[in-house]
């Protein structure tokens, strides 16, 4: 059974504040980290997908950095807005299970 | 494009009753895949269809749960009886193939009491 834990699990910062949480999954056996956003009510949205280590992604004030060796990954909000409020997933992917296997997220609250 | 489609978005049952939940893909993609998502985990994956034949169901209790996807297109998941335990988000998503970016639908709440 893969372990994939999220910290911290949940988060209230004030906004313009930056903030980043922790994806840690199993070293061996790597294809692909994915990070989702999912906003109450609607689709999880992808965000990343990070295959290489040492990736580094961006999109907008959102990024995220990817180390395969020691089984991690971090995703960073800068100036964090209230419409950034969601829970945040990540999950790990293996090639040969062809299987996303996700974290339990980290749930974060922007408030004015 | 439209997106993964979902009905209905909630639904509240007693134990021991029965429900179905509907998804509609992505149009093209062949992979079909069910989530259950137990408030304060992660989504866990009950089933994955590549068209219409089923890839992985190892986590499906199969005692009360059953899906399909007959025509490689449209799914239903059902789930006779329900305990309470089945209290949930059930998310639907699907992928071009198998191994490539798999887009969510909204997902079902569902509320067994």
């Amino acid at each position: 059974i893969l372990n994939v834990e999220q910290s911290p699990q949940s988060l209230h910062v004030q906004e313009g504040d930056s903030t980043n949480f922790t994806c840690s999954f199993p070293s061996s056996n790597f294809y692909a980290l994915h990070w989702y956003r999912w906003e109450t009510a609607k689709s999880p949205e992808a965000l990343f997908v990070m295959t290489l280590n040492g990736d580094e992604k961006k999109k907008g004030r959102i990024s995220a950095t990817l180390n395969t060796k020691e089984g991690y990954s971090y995703l960073y909000i800068k100036g964090s807005q209230p419409e950034d409020s969601a829970t945040y997933l990540c999950a790990f992917f293996t090639g040969g299970g062809n299987k996303l296997t996700f974290g339990t997220g980290t749930q974060l609250k922007v408030e004015l | 494009e439209a997106g993964v489609a979902q009905s209905p978005r909630y639904k509240i049952i007693e134990k021991r009753q029965s429900v179905a939940f509907w998804c509609n893909p992505i149009s093209g993609h062949a992979t079909l895949y069910w989530y259950q998502q137990i408030l304060g985990q992660g989504p866990k994956l009950l089933i994955q269809f590549q068209n219409n034949g089923v890839v992985d169901d190892s986590q499906l209790p199969k005692d009360r749960f059953s899906a399909e996807r007959l025509k490689g297109v449209d799914s239903t998941l059902k789930i006779q009886p329900a305990k309470l335990e089945d209290s949930a988000v059930y998310l639907c998503a699907s992928s071009f193939t198998q191994g490539h970016e798999q887009y969510f639908g909204p997902g079902t709440r569902l509320t067994v009491t």
